[in-house]
């Protein structure tokens, strides 16, 4: 049974940097591209960015360039997600992802965390 | 950037009604698609990929179908379970994205 569980969030003020965690179990990580998704509080999903099985290769969302960055440490079974000066918008519930299938570029996620909430506010 | 519309954003049906969410792409996706179904305060959970290829799982009055830029997401006869949020996604290139959602309430 895969395992994804988030951690991380937690209030912030605008500005500052933060550095979500998602930690897998249950299967074999090291095999599978991983993304990140989040959610703001009412509203849709927007997918954030995705990583390669290697953590050579990240995609982000345009809106998210420059300001987040995804990596993976393979040996701890760890996903990342780094994300600079903070703003309003980026409150959201996080959640990390297992790419279920690709069309060979992006993917489809069939495993899903329970997600970490983050909130921007001073 | 491809976008993803879907239609209507909130439908209200009652159980044993057979309902009818579209999606459609700003431009050809060919198949793919996926579905997704999600309850309030939990995760999504993924329903079809591939435009029409049901998940393990879950239940057969769930279909898909499209290609291109027109996608439905058909459940034939509404449990009690299904009354949840629906969203499509794109995975055609990236940056893959998600339409806006479909909230399925009960009549």
């Amino acid at each position: 049974q895969v395992r994804l569980v988030e951690s991380g969030g937690g209030v912030v003020q605008p500005g500052t940097s933060l550095r979500l965690s998602c930690a897998a179990s249950e299967f074999t990580f090291s095999s599978y591209v991983m993304h990140w998704v989040r959610q703001p509080p009412g509203k849709g999903l927007e997918w954030v960015a995705g990583i390669s099985v290697d953590g050579t290769g990240e995609h982000y969302a345009d809106s998210e360039k420059g300001r987040f960055t995804i990596s993976r440490d393979n040996s701890k079974n760890t996903l990342y997600l780094q994300v600079s000066s903070l703003r309003d918008e980026d409150t959201a519930v996080y959640y990390c992802a297992t790419e279920g299938g690709s069309s060979g570029h992006a993917g489809y996620f069939d495993y899903w965390g329970q997600g970490t909430l983050v909130t921007v506010s001073s | 950037d491809i976008q993803m519309t879907q239609s209507p954003s909130t439908l209200s049906a009652s159980v044993g009604d057979r309902v009818t969410i579209t999606c459609r792409a700003s431009q050809s996706i060919s198949t793919w698609l996926a579905w997704y179904q999600q309850k309030p305060g939990k995760a999504p959970k993924l329903l079809i990929n591939q435009a029409s290829s049901l998940e393990s799982g879950v239940p057969s009055r769930f279909s898909g179908s499209g290609s291109g830029t027109e996608f439905t997401l058909t459940i034939g006869s509404l449990q009690p379970d299904d009354f949840a949020t629906y969203y499509c996604q794109h995975y055609n290139s990236y940056p893959c994205s998600f339409g806006q959602g479909t909230k399925l309430e009960i009549k």
